[in-house]
């Protein structure tokens, strides 16, 4: 059983681009929560989807974006890329709608760097 | 708004007890989580708590609980190397999906 997975496993971006990143929920998950986790931080959340609706959001601006799709995996979109934006983003996935964090997987990751 | 905090750097010799203390600021705060990662990892959830809990036991960690304090702490018993990481204390509440994450603090076991 594959658990959570992300790509891709790095990206270099310029300043002022856009980026899409794409996570795959572990098998049987249907929730899918976003996280930035800058260098020396820990994760922060961005966003939760659940049936293909944002449900929930973190303090993040509206240059992040995202969206689920019908077999549950989802992509994060950033536009207008800033420096600021180079962290690593960090999906996870619960199962039944509940998104109860101690039933939450965790991606490997995705290491963004804007330069 | 809610609020973790850990001390950033922990080191102990293999074979000791390791303590990793956390504080948080949510009083409404309902599940209580310790994350371990590795190096170039994302995060694997070691243990959790609920708020009406005050201890909990799995094999080597122990997770005490004092609410009226908020401060939560892991205990490793017998560590090693293999437990260097960076473990991560976070919160949420009732609220599904959203933890609040605290810095994470360095574990660093020597042989």
């Amino acid at each position: 059983d594959a658990g959570v997975t992300q790509s891709p496993t790095h990206l270099i971006k310029t300043r002022g681009q856009q980026v899409t990143l794409r996570c795959s929920p572990k098998s049987g998950h249907d929730t899918v929560s976003w996280y930035q986790q800058a260098l020396g931080q820990g994760p922060q959340f961005i966003f939760q989807y659940y049936e293909e609706e944002e449900r929930q959001r973190g303090n993040f601006p509206d240059r992040f974006s995202g969206h689920q799709f019908p077999n549950y995996s989802s992509e994060l979109n950033v536009n207008a890329l800033l420096l600021g934006d180079s962290a690593l983003y960090l999906c996870a996935s619960s199962p039944d709608g509940t998104g109860r964090p101690y039933e939450q997987y965790f991606g490997p990751g995705t290491r963004l760097t804007v330069t | 708004g809610e609020d973790v905090e850990q001390s950033l750097f922990l080191s102990v010799r293999e074979g000791d007890s390791s303590v990793i203390n956390c504080t948080y600021t949510d009083s409404s705060s309902t599940y209580l989580y310790w994350y371990k990662q590795e190096p170039g990892a994302g995060l694997q959830l070691l243990t959790y708590i609920f708020s009406n809990m005050d201890m909990k036991q799995d094999q080597r960690l122990t997770v005490l609980l004092n609410k009226k304090d908020k401060h939560l702490s892991l205990r490793i018993a017998d560590t090693q190397t293999g437990d260097s990481a960076i473990y991560f204390c976070a919160e949420s509440t009732t609220n599904a999906g959203k933890s609040t994450f605290g810095d994470g603090t360095t574990l660093t076991v020597k042989p």
